[in-house]
């Protein structure tokens, strides 16, 4: 079974810094997507970027960036340029080509203005 | 994207009672699923609803207590059957397998308490 480890349970950042919530996975399939979600204090979950698996090349969105070291099942989000509104719970996702998505425990992100 | 409304939104329910959530999408998907979350915890996938057939259910979790209904690719309904205090928590519905989309969409939630 696949797991996926969010080893920072709570983040700070100053607004308009930097900061990265760290993911690692385990997981022996090859082909397989990644996935940060966010989710604000309202609840509902919404994408923030995802990555396949077979891409060597990082994903980004704007300020959302990840570093993504599959052989080391390592799956970073970098957030730059932070704003009050990244305060959020933020999710890991695993998700295997069968469909059946696994999630880390969540880093709750706070924005210091 | 998908737009998915659910509901109620939140409800307060006497133990022993049971509850029918009900989630509506507004495009056709192959996947839904229903995950339980307590207030700032992570997602428990309860089980996946199969269209036409019988949802599968994860480790912990029976049909019996969480009956489920899909009657079509658009409509899913989570019963929580004799509720206790302890089924207290949210339930999301979410779905996955748009064409040409990767990731899953996710509810708003239903906010259940049980006293």
């Amino acid at each position: 079974a696949q797991t996926v480890t969010q080893s920072q349970p709570e983040m700070s950042v100053q607004e308009a810094e930097t900061v990265t919530l760290s993911c690692t996975y385990d997981t022996s399939e090859s082909d397989y997507y990644l996935f940060w979600y966010k989710q604000p204090p309202s609840r509902q979950m919404i994408l923030v970027i995802r990555q396949e698996a077979y891409k060597q090349q990082n994903a980004t969105e704007n300020r959302f960036s990840v570093n993504f070291q599959k052989a080391a099942k390592s799956f970073s989000l970098k957030i730059s340029d932070s704003q009050l509104g990244d305060a959020a719970m933020y999710f890991c996702a695993y998700r295997s080509a069968a469909g059946k998505s696994t999630f880390g425990d969540g880093t709750t992100l706070t924005v210091k203005p | 994207s998908a737009v998915i409304s659910q509901k109620p939104s939140r409800d307060i329910c006497q133990r022993g009672t049971s509850l029918t959530i009900q989630c509506q999408v507004d495009s056709q998907v192959t996947m839904m699923f229903w995950y339980r979350q307590q207030p700032g915890q992570s997602l428990t996938l309860i089980a996946t609803a199969n269209q036409g057939s019988e949802a599968t259910y994860e480790s912990g979790f029976v049909i019996d207590k969480f009956p489920i209904s899909r009657p079509n690719l658009t409509f899913s309904t989570l019963t929580v059957s004799n509720m206790s205090p302890e089924d207290s928590s949210i339930y999301l519905c979410s779905v996955a397998g748009l064409a040409g989309v990767l990731e899953q969409f996710f509810g708003p939630g239903t906010r259940l308490t049980v006293l």
